[in-house]
């Protein structure tokens, strides 16, 4: 039940268009939805998150869209650009919560070509 | 700041030997996490720390493997003895609680462990 499932594994895009990775997960204890973005040789970093309270959030051209009834969360990047290609972690955890864990989606390699 | 330093960034040994990743959480943090990344088993936590003490070690693999924080500003992973199946990016984050809200976790840049 504290399984975050992420699709795809990875994805090509090309330079200027929508790359989009999808998140579901079971546990609707889970309300807090955060994005990370991981660059070779580095750790994750926090890109941008969501609480269910509401279905979108924009931030730039990186974008997260929420489906509370269907437990399950995407992130589209409009107009990529080569610097976006990264790994890119969904994640979800309890807002508030005692525990401060969050459960991790098992990463998307994104390439954006030239 | 500096951010969350772990050290070393690389380290390869032979198998059977011991292992001690390190890590300086940011200052004022409370609480720290490690994590192990593989291909094939994304990002696991390891074991976390509130104010210095382990809450949760339920995702530590086996009994080789320890962690402790002395103190605010210093975290150690160890493994002993070390296995090829061990090898894997090792992660050190920090991050603050935040009353009704959940803090940011703030990675290093990883122990990158190779075991032969």
């Amino acid at each position: 039940q504290q399984q975050v499932k992420q699709s795809p594994q990875s994805l090509i895009v090309q330079k200027g268009g929508i790359s989009i990775i999808n998140c579901a997960y079971e546990n609707t204890a889970f309300d807090y939805f955060p994005w990370y973005q991981q660059f070779p040789g580095k750790g994750p970093a926090l890109l941008i998150a969501i609480r269910p309270d509401v279905s979108e959030k924009k931030e730039g051209r990186f974008t997260i869209s929420f489906n509370k009834s269907a437990k399950q969360f995407s992130l589209h990047i409009m107009d990529s650009q080569p610097g976006d290609s990264a790994t890119y972690f969904c994640a979800a955890g309890v807002f508030g919560g005692s525990a401060r864990q969050l459960t991790f989606g098992s990463g998307t390699q994104l390439t954006v070509l030239p | 700041d500096a951010g969350v330093i772990q050290s070393p960034r690389h380290e390869v040994t032979e198998m059977g030997q011991e292992v001690t990743l390190r890590c300086k959480p940011i200052s004022g943090h409370d609480y720290l996490f490690w994590y192990r990344q593989t291909m094939m088993r994304g990002l696991e936590l390891l074991i976390y720390f509130n104010n210095n003490v382990p809450i949760d070690d339920s995702g530590m693999p086996e009994d080789r493997f320890s962690a402790k924080m002395p103190n605010a500003s210093f975290s150690t992973l160890k493994i002993q003895p070390s296995e090829p199946r061990d090898s894997a990016v090792y992660f050190c984050a920090s991050s603050l609680f935040l009353a009704g809200g959940v803090g940011e976790l703030f990675f290093g840049e990883g122990s990158r462990l190779t075991v032969l």
